[in-house]
């Protein structure tokens, strides 16, 4: 079965540093992954995806996240963070084969900025 | 307007009084599925359908039941719902290359159940 860890509940940041989400992946095939973030309120919103290639992927809002086999991890990153980005970020796992469709999300990471 | 629609928004039900959450997609996408999301564990994939009449089980099923009859629907019923699936839930639609791509969803439906 597929699983997605984010060891961080909760990161505080001051606005302009960079930033640096963890997430950790469990999956036997190559996996798809996700990053979407949610503001308050709101849906969610899909950051960036990985399926193959390239093993850094660039999103949207200046976002980037780097695929590491070895590691099982997909980490997001920012370099110069805004505080229009505090929300909730969630990584995410796809599963390819007969549970194509199939989706899991880790339990979030909650992002504040400090101005 | 390109959307995913919910119904109702909120709701407040007794155990075991069957309801319908419906949701519906104008963007004639094939990929739909059901979430719900509750504090600390994030969202969880309970239904989803890559087309009419497909569907499969998400991470969650127990106590929910979908059907896909029409490209545009896919409603979400809970026979007899008990406390515990008290939750916010969520739809989302994809397009026929399914939940990999960009999925919309919709603005969520806050279920309690007393």
């Amino acid at each position: 079965a597929q699983s997605v860890t984010q060891p961080d509940i909760h990161i505080t940041v001051s606005e302009g540093a960079s930033l640096e989400l963890r997430c950790n992946y469990s999956y036997g095939a190559t996996p798809y992954l996700f990053w979407y973030v949610q503001s308050p309120g709101q849906g969610l919103q899909l950051l960036l995806k990985y399926f193959s290639g390239d093993t850094l992927v660039q999103g949207i809002k200046g976002f980037e996240a780097e695929f590491k086999r070895s590691q099982s991890s997909f980490n997001l990153r920012k370099p110069s963070v805004h505080w229009s980005d505090a929300a909730e970020y969630f990584c995410a796992v796809g599963a390819g084969g007969t549970s194509y469709g199939k989706l899991t999300f880790g339990q979030g990471t909650i992002l504040t900025v400090h101005p | 307007e390109a959307q995913v629609t919910q119904n109702p928004r909120y709701l407040i039900t007794v155990t075991g009084k069957k309801l319908t959450v419906t949701c519906s997609q104008n963007m004639n996408h094939e990929y739909m599925s059901w979430y719900r999301q509750d504090p600390g564990l994030g969202l969880r994939q309970i239904y989803y359908s890559m087309n009419v009449e497909v569907t499969d089980k998400g991470d969650v099923p127990e106590g929910y039941k979908v059907s896909r009859k029409e490209k545009r629907n896919f409603p979400l019923i809970l026979e007899s719902p008990s406390p515990n699936q008290t939750s916010l839930y969520f739809c989302a639609s994809g397009q026929a290359s399914g939940y990999t791509d960009t999925q919309y969803f919709g603005p969520g439906t806050r279920l309690t159940v007393l």
